[in-house]
């Protein structure tokens, strides 16, 4: 499979703690894009990468979260402290620079009990 | 925050009919893509229309896009059961934001067989 893959697919975890979710694009890809989705609604842009430079952080991007992408290859998404707001579906998607169609992953659930 | 609004927020139609989504936004844009979500899933691209085009298709999907009136429409035709999914609209803006969506609240297609 060449497509965008997340893992890990679900997540459940305890309020107060923190976790991490990793992306990896397809491979020619350089931009990566983060993007938050609650139900019932559209998704979110978090966050964007082209290669290893983050380029743009969406405000809902509060301190508690940070994203990487070491060597502009995969990249990860942490979430600090996390609060029973953060329950969502984390998309990730990927692009060329010269295309304007990103291509999704197929999330990460995260619940926060 | 969300970029505009779609309509029907939910559309139930029989297998062979055609479904017609409507989508508005606020701002000035460079492209408007439609993507279709599977339950829970992620998002498959389905269609970009630029700023300068009135009118794309492809195969039974027809896009219209009215920049004057800030509003898109996508026509699904002679809809199958597995054509049942969520669908978006999302913009964007171009400029130093290339690349970032921005995402409609979406329609909720169900096609009975």
């Amino acid at each position: 499979d060449t497509g965008v893959s997340q893992n890990p697919r679900h997540k459940i975890t305890k309020r107060g703690q923190n976790v991490t979710f990793r992306c990896d694009p397809i491979s020619e890809h350089n931009r990566l894009y983060w993007y938050r989705q609650t139900l019932g609604q559209g998704p979110e842009f978090l966050t964007y990468f082209q290669n290893e430079a983050q380029l743009e952080k969406s405000r809902l991007l509060s301190d508690r979260f940070s994203a990487e992408r070491p060597k502009g290859s995969f990249s990860t998404l942490e979430i600090q402290r996390t609060e029973q707001g953060d329950s969502a579906m984390y998309l990730c998607a990927s692009s060329l620079v010269t295309d304007r169609e990103a291509f999704f992953g197929q999330g990460t659930r995260l619940t926060v009990v | 925050s969300q970029q505009g609004e779609e309509d029907p927020q939910a559309l139930s139609i029989q297998e062979g009919e055609n479904a017609t989504m409507n989508c508005s936004y606020k701002t000035s844009i460079n492209n408007l893509q439609w993507y279709r979500q599977n339950s829970g899933r992620g998002l498959v691209h389905l269609i970009l229309i630029r700023s300068n085009e009135r009118e794309k298709h492809s195969g039974r999907l027809r896009v219209t896009l009215d920049t004057s009136k800030k509003s898109s429409s996508l026509l699904i035709t002679a809809s199958r059961a597995a054509d049942t999914a969520s669908y978006f609209c999302a913009t964007n803006a171009g400029g130093t934001s290339y690349g970032k969506l921005t995402f409609g609240q979406g329609t909720i297609l169900t096609v009975h067989p």
